[in-house]
């Protein structure tokens, strides 16, 4: 089944604790992506990856990190994770990055104490 | 940057058709999505539409694209209460590098 999978989907952690949140796709997509999702905000780009090494900046990069070592992982990663970074995180995978579908994950809800 | 806005809350009976709209700025949109988040869940797609189309129909779902002034809309014929979701419109750019630009969603609520 083609999907997109994200782990873990609940993290509870405490200011400045290192943490992964992992995303893989099972379809051979070249472009990968992370938002996160605020109330009244709607989702927001975080970091996206058009290929294998290939990263850039989305829209709200600031305290995330995120590399491309496989075409199938894409993990975000957190060096020292403030409360202001509690939010749902979704990672997304199309083909391109041209006008395909980008695909879901379900979601990861992190709170940071 | 560019926007998407979209009204907060809908609120229908079952049985009613419902209409939710949205508009955006970049003029330079190839694609205007259509997803659906239910509770706990993650993002579905519904439906798109290319920008020199005008509309799209798939079974209940009707997308209604107005180009000259950036408006999008959703119109969702014999809404169920499995249609209770918060639905999402995104626009893809010429110019953004694969970014969705989302509206804040629309809170569909349809009671019995």
């Amino acid at each position: 089944e083609a999907q997109v999978t994200q782990n873990p989907r609940y993290l509870i952690t405490v200011t400045g604790k290192k943490l992964t949140v992992t995303c893989s796709q099972n379809m051979n997509h070249e472009y990968m992506s992370w938002y996160r999702q605020d109330p009244g905000l709607g989702l927001r780009q975080i970091y996206y990856s058009m290929n294998v090494e290939v990263t850039d900046k989305g829209d709200v990069p600031e305290g995330y990190k995120v590399s491309r070592k496989e075409k199938r992982n894409f993990p975000l990663i957190l060096e020292s994770p403030s409360p202001n970074q509690t939010s749902l995180y979704f990672c997304a995978s199309s083909l391109g990055r041209g006008f395909d579908t980008q695909y879901f994950g379900p979601g990861t809800r992190l709170t940071v104490l | 940057g560019e926007d998407v806005e979209q009204s907060l809350f809908l609120s229908v009976r079952e049985g009613d058709s419902s209409v939710i709209n949205c508009t955006y700025t970049d003029s330079s949109s190839t694609y205007l999505y259509w997803y659906k988040q239910e509770p706990g869940a993650g993002l579905q797609l519904l439906t798109y539409i290319f920008s020199n189309m005008d509309m799209k129909q798939d079974q209940r779902l009707t997308v209604l694209l107005n180009k000259k002034d950036k408006h999008l809309s959703l119109r969702i014929a014999d809404t169920q209460t499995g249609d209770s979701a918060i639905y999402f419109c995104a626009e893809r750019g010429a110019n953004q590098g694969g970014k969705l630009i989302f509206g804040q969603g629309t809170e569909l609520s349809v009671k019995p």
